[in-house]
């Protein structure tokens, strides 16, 4: 079956950086997307990985890793509006997204 | 910034009733799909749709209908609304390659009692 891992929760303090880690096993990779999710809003798009390596956007930043089935969410600077939930998605062989839970971020002044 | 919107944004009604959920973009997107989420839980694809007059069915698609008359309207239909169908449901667009973002709507909150 296709799987997203990615934790249910997370704490940090305000002006810290914190890492977002998402595992994959899917049929076929197209893709992976890391979206914002504020409580009771719709999801909003932060990144799109389909190559190896770090992909650098103001305050966040997203890696890949293929091989290792493995993607991570760094997000600099922590803001309170900052605070939401975190979705990793990753496009499968069928180009159909497929996605994880989503991380709940907990800001702290 | 996309331009997607939803209506109604919450609804309430009781078992048994048919209603559509709306849904329109004006971007021009031509591939357009609706989700359901639950609180803490992923996105589930009940539809989408490549085009006008293109529908294909998602994981849950068994209790909904669509349709996609014009390119930018893409209604979701659910004939006898049951509890079971109490939650989210986000509607989102993309433009044609298949590995284009989605965007998403504002959402409709349903409860069905």
């Amino acid at each position: 079956g296709q799987n997203i891992d990615q934790p249910t929760e997370m704490t940090a303090t305000e002006g810290a950086i914190v890492q977002i880690n998402c595992t994959y096993q899917t049929s076929g990779f197209n893709g992976l997307f890391w979206y914002q999710q504020h409580a009771g809003e719709a999801p909003t798009f932060l990144s799109y990985n389909v190559l190896d390596g770090l992909e650098e956007k103001g305050r966040f930043s997203s890696f890949l890793s293929r091989s290792k089935g493995y993607s991570y969410l760094l997000l600099k600077e922590l803001q309170m509006k900052d605070s939401a939930s975190y979705l990793c998605a990753v496009m499968d062989s069928n180009y159909q997204l497929i996605w994880g839970a989503g991380t709940k971020l907990i800001i702290k002044p | 910034e996309a331009d997607i919107y939803q209506t109604p944004r919450y609804l309430v009604i009781g078992t048994g009733k048919k209603i559509t959920l709306e849904c329109s973009q004006t971007m021009g997107h031509d591939k357009m799909y609706w989700y359901q989420q639950d609180p803490g839980m992923e996105l589930h694809l009940i539809h989408y749709s490549y085009g006008v007059n293109s529908t294909e069915k998602g994981d849950l698609s068994s209790e909904s209908t669509v349709s996609r008359i014009r390119t930018e309207h893409f209604p979701l239909t659910l004939e006898s609304a049951r509890p079971s169908h109490t939650s989210q449901y986000l509607c989102a667009s993309s433009e044609y390659r298949d590995t284009d973002t989605q965007y998403f709507g504002p959402g409709t909150r349903l409860t069905v009692l």
